[in-house]
């Protein structure tokens, strides 16, 4: 089965508003989370992580919460606009030899 | 930021034909990293290589693929002889001296298998 699931397939969301994005995971050994941003044909790129030893981080309008006991994470942007619409990808990773395990992602969009 | 280049950027080839796939890491990254996304599905990781050796690979990464990165050229993905189940598109991705999960992506390439 799916070790890092986002049961949503998309979301949308008005200009100005909260995106919140979610993300379960399985495995008790993932110690790094994060969230990836990607356009069609383009790079996945990274834009926020945490280590396990945290619960919250913030950098500018995102702010990563991980819920350990729960075994879930989430991205929230606020103030959101229409450049932010893509897919998002949540993805952890833990042990030794740094393999990620993503899920199917979460197709934002922001409307006007 | 740092970026990653794949070549080409799409390949369509016939059932049995080998097909290598090109990645241009980050000049100062040394362990590289190859994703396999089939459509519809969540990207799942295949291999990852650090200092000429393989140091993990998954269930998908299968006797037919192979992984190098001759004198600091490309690091490659080789299948040999390709399956239709090989259709995807393949990430090739790269981190930091020392491992990390900071990991940069390429914009992949779709391979089609015919």
């Amino acid at each position: 089965g799916q070790q890092v699931k986002q049961s949503s397939p998309s979301l949308t969301v008005q200009e100005g508003g909260i995106s919140i994005l979610n993300c379960d995971y399985e495995n008790d050994m993932f110690d790094y989370f994060a969230w990836y941003k990607k356009y069609p044909d383009n790079s996945p790129t990274l834009l926020i992580s945490v280590r396990s030893n945290v619960d919250k981080r913030e950098d500018g309008r995102l702010t990563v919460f991980l819920n350990k006991s729960g075994k879930h994470f989430s991205l929230h942007i606020t103030a959101s606009q229409p450049e932010d619409t893509a897919v998002y990808l949540c993805a952890a990773g833990g042990g030794s030899n740094y393999k990620l395990t993503f899920g199917k992602g979460t197709l934002l969009t922001v409307t006007p | 930021g740092p970026k990653v280049l794949q070549i080409p950027s799409h390949q369509i080839i016939d059932m049995g034909q080998m097909v290598t796939l090109n990645c241009d890491p980050v000049s100062n990254h040394l362990y590289f990293y190859w994703y396999k996304q089939i459509l519809g599905q969540q990207m799942e990781f295949l291999v990852n290589f650090y200092n000429g050796k393989v140091m993990e690979k998954s269930k998908l990464f299968k006797d037919q693929f192979s992984v190098e990165r001759p004198d600091g050229s490309y690091f490659t993905l080789k299948i040999q002889p390709t399956a239709l189940e090989d259709s995807a598109v393949y990430f090739c991705a790269s981190s930091f001296l020392g491992g990390s999960y900071e990991q940069y992506f390429g914009p992949g390439t779709r391979l089609t298998v015919l």
